[in-house]
């Protein structure tokens, strides 16, 4: 059974600060996806990350997929309370797999 | 931009009743997915379907059917509502997975069984 694990599972951090996430699996995928979910809406496609090593950047946030395709992290550089949202990994082979999320609060 | 349509955001239900969940988008996505949604839980896969008139078990399928009568559309079925499928559901559609092609999720609806 592939399962992937997020961790934390809630962050809760001062305006500015950074922050790191991280999701781990012990399976290879051909692919990981990140995704943002605010409070009453779907998730939304964040990122794609295809390549081992592959670093991708979207404004203040830098997604990594690890060499082995196992695991990835996202980073939040100096966070906004915009940010506020649960972060969601899922990997894709045949089909996809989703992380349980990582709950993120940004306080003013 | 691609849109993913639930019927509705907020639903009310009676134990024993039968309840429709509907699904519609509007880019051409063969496939489709139904997730609920649970704290703590996460997103659990309830049925997809990768073409018209087909559908797969996803891993918690027990006490949901499902129906795909045109590319579009997919419905979620429960037969007869227990309070136990009280959650949130999320429909998501995209173009085939291998294609690392990513899901784009409806809005949710909420249910409540009572």
């Amino acid at each position: 059974t592939q399962l992937l694990e997020q961790s934390p599972q809630f962050l809760s951090i001062q305006e500015g600060e950074n922050l790191t996430v991280y999701c781990n699996s012990s399976s290879v995928f051909s692919s990981l996806q990140w995704y943002r979910q605010e409070p009453g809406e779907g998730p939304v496609l964040l990122v794609t990350v295809v390549t081992g090593g592959e670093v991708k950047k979207l404004k203040r946030l830098t997604f990594q997929f690890g060499d082995a395709r196992k695991d990835s992290s996202l980073h939040i550089t100096a966070a906004q309370p915009g940010d506020t949202g649960l972060y969601l990994c899922a990997g894709a082979n045949d089909k996809i797999i989703f992380g349980k999320g990582t709950r993120l609060h940004i306080l003013p | 931009d691609v849109k993913v349509t639930q019927s509705s955001r907020y639903l009310v239900k009676r134990t024993g009743e039968k309840v429709f969940l509907e699904c519609v988008q509007d880019m051409d996505h063969e496939n489709m997915f139904w997730y609920r949604q649970d704290p703590g839980l996460g997103l659990r896969l309830i049925y997809f379907s990768y073409d018209v008139k087909m559908k797969e078990k996803g891993d918690i399928p027990e006490g949901y059917s499902v129906s795909r009568e045109k590319k579009e559309r997919f419905s979620l079925i429960l037969e007869s509502a227990s309070t136990n499928q009280t959650s949130m559901y999320l429909c998501a559609s995209s173009f085939p997975t291998e294609n690392n092609s990513p899901l784009h999720f409806g809005n949710g609806t909420r249910l409540t069984v009572t």
